[in-house]
């Protein structure tokens, strides 16, 4: 079945950088775009980033637009968030989602998430 | 930019109706609404996708519906296992995912 393990969450402080990772299986990984969303403590779901199936286009919340970069490898099916300059509002769990086509759609399968706190 | 507004908290008795509402400028536009359900502690998951269809595993209590500005999520009696946060999902202007800000459901 479809599965999605995120990793690299920790403890960073405010200015640091952190690589988030999400390792897929069950599907063929290259025909399906991919996202990040996150949910800080006590709060509600905040979409992150999106990238294609094919790598070309990203997109990308404007709260994180110029600090944040999400990239895919398909040859491990492993998708990735490189978090930089993070600030204390960062803090949160990141979730990986898979959308159900290449496109930007919606989020049909979603991962347990890994937990990013920014503190110094 | 839109804005998708849902009420904090449903409460409703085991074998009652709950209704959940979300509204938006968003869901006017021909943008699909959709509906996720967190359980404590858990990653969400898709429950209605495209304003009133069902993921295989989703049980048929669950369905959905689209007015205008206003997309309603309806459990028909309700069970205790259904407590959980409800989020809504549409696109804003931009055409970026936006989600509601939630309800949580209680089921007592």
């Amino acid at each position: 079945q479809v599965q999605l393990v995120e990793s690299g969450g920790g403890v960073v402080q405010p200015g640091g950088s952190l690589r988030l990772s999400c390792i897929a299986s069950g599907f063929t990984f290259s025909n399906y775009g991919m996202h990040w969303v996150r949910q800080a403590p006590g709060k509600g779901l905040e979409w992150v980033a999106f990238i294609r199936f094919d790598g070309i286009n990203e997109y990308y919340a404007d709260s994180v637009e110029g600090r944040f970069t999400i990239s895919r490898d398909d040859s491990t099916n492993t998708l990735y968030l490189q978090m930089n300059s993070v600030r204390a509002e960062d803090t949160a769990v990141y979730y990986c989602a898979k959308a159900p086509s290449g496109g930007f759609d919606y989020m049909d399968v979603w991962g347990r998430g890994t937990t990013v706190t920014v503190s110094s | 930019s839109y804005e998708l507004t849902q009420p904090p908290s449903v409460s409703v008795s085991p074998g009652q109706t709950a209704r959940i509402t979300c509204s938006g400028d968003a869901l006017a536009k021909k943008k699909y609404g959709y509906w996720y359900q967190q359980k404590s502690g858990q990653a969400p998951v898709l429950v209605i996708y495209e304003d009133n269809k069902r993921p295989s595993g989703i049980p048929e209590r669950f369905s959905g519906a689209i007015s205008g500005t206003m997309a309603t999520l309806t459990i028909s009696g309700a069970q205790v296992e259904d407590e959980a946060d409800y989020y809504c999902y549409s696109k804003d202007s931009s055409e970026n995912p936006l989600f509601g800000g939630g309800t949580k459901l209680t089921v007592l």
